[in-house]
């Protein structure tokens, strides 16, 4: 069974930093482009970020792009996303997503999602 | 504002039919760009309905439909039931932004 599992959401105050995590299981998880999404009180899904499967290539959403950072580390099948300098508008809950396909084709659906973990940015 | 348009609500009566619309733009839909749907019932994961346009998992009831035109989706649902009640989000590409956009949402309420 595909399983990802978000951790390290929680409080945390304007212009701080939280690292997110996405712990991967069930399948070949260095074969596979893993993204993050967001879901943004009143706003909906905004996807954030996504990293190819050896952790060479990132792509951010211009919302995040600068102070976000995704990487990967294959050998513990798990992806993160260092947020830093962060702000309310941030607040939202975190999915990390796994598409349907290994090649990370841009017409992929996002076949697997994590439960999510909760970001409140508030002072 | 989402660059793919949903209407924030829609509603039916159990039994009846509904269509919710994803517009979009030359640079996503419009481009050729695949459009896909998902439900969301809060607090849980997303899952994905349709996918390629017009494709229904296995598992997902065939009350279920999209199509596509032009820079345009719809996603119809008939024969409608409680359960269907939750919110539904368009997916595209778009090859000018390099990004993965969701539409806006559309809360469905089975009245």
């Amino acid at each position: 069974e595909v399983l990802l599992l978000e951790s390290g959401g929680g409080l945390v105050q304007p212009g701080r930093s939280l690292r997110l995590s996405c712990a991967g299981s069930g399948f070949a998880f260095n074969r596979y482009w893993i993204h993050w999404v967001r879901l943004v009180p009143g706003k909906g899904l905004l996807w954030v970020s996504r990293i190819n499967s050896d952790g060479t290539i990132a792509t951010y959403a211009d919302s995040v792009k600068g102070r976000f950072t995704i990487s990967r580390d294959n050998a513990r099948d798990t992806v993160y996303l260092d947020m830093n300098s962060l702000r309310a508008e941030d607040t939202a809950v975190y999915y990390c997503a796994r598409p349907v396909n290994p090649s990370g084709y841009d017409d992929d659906f996002f076949e697997f999602w994590g439960q999510g973990t909760l970001v409140t940015v508030s002072s | 504002q989402s660059v793919l348009r949903q209407p924030p609500s829609v509603s039916g009566a159990p039994g009846q039919g509904v269509t919710i619309s994803c517009t979009g733009s030359s640079s996503n839909i419009g481009a050729g760009s695949a459009v896909h749907w998902y439900q969301h019932f809060p607090g849980t994961a997303p899952k994905v309905l349709i996918y390629g346009n017009s494709h229904r998992p296995s598992g997902v009831p065939d009350r279920f439909s999209a199509s596509k035109s032009g820079t345009s989706a719809s996603l119809a649902i008939s024969g409608l039931q409680a359960e269907d009640e939750a919110d539904y989000y368009c997916q595209s590409y778009d090859r000018s932004l390099g990004c993965w956009l969701f539409g806006g949402g559309t809360k469905l309420t089975v009245l």
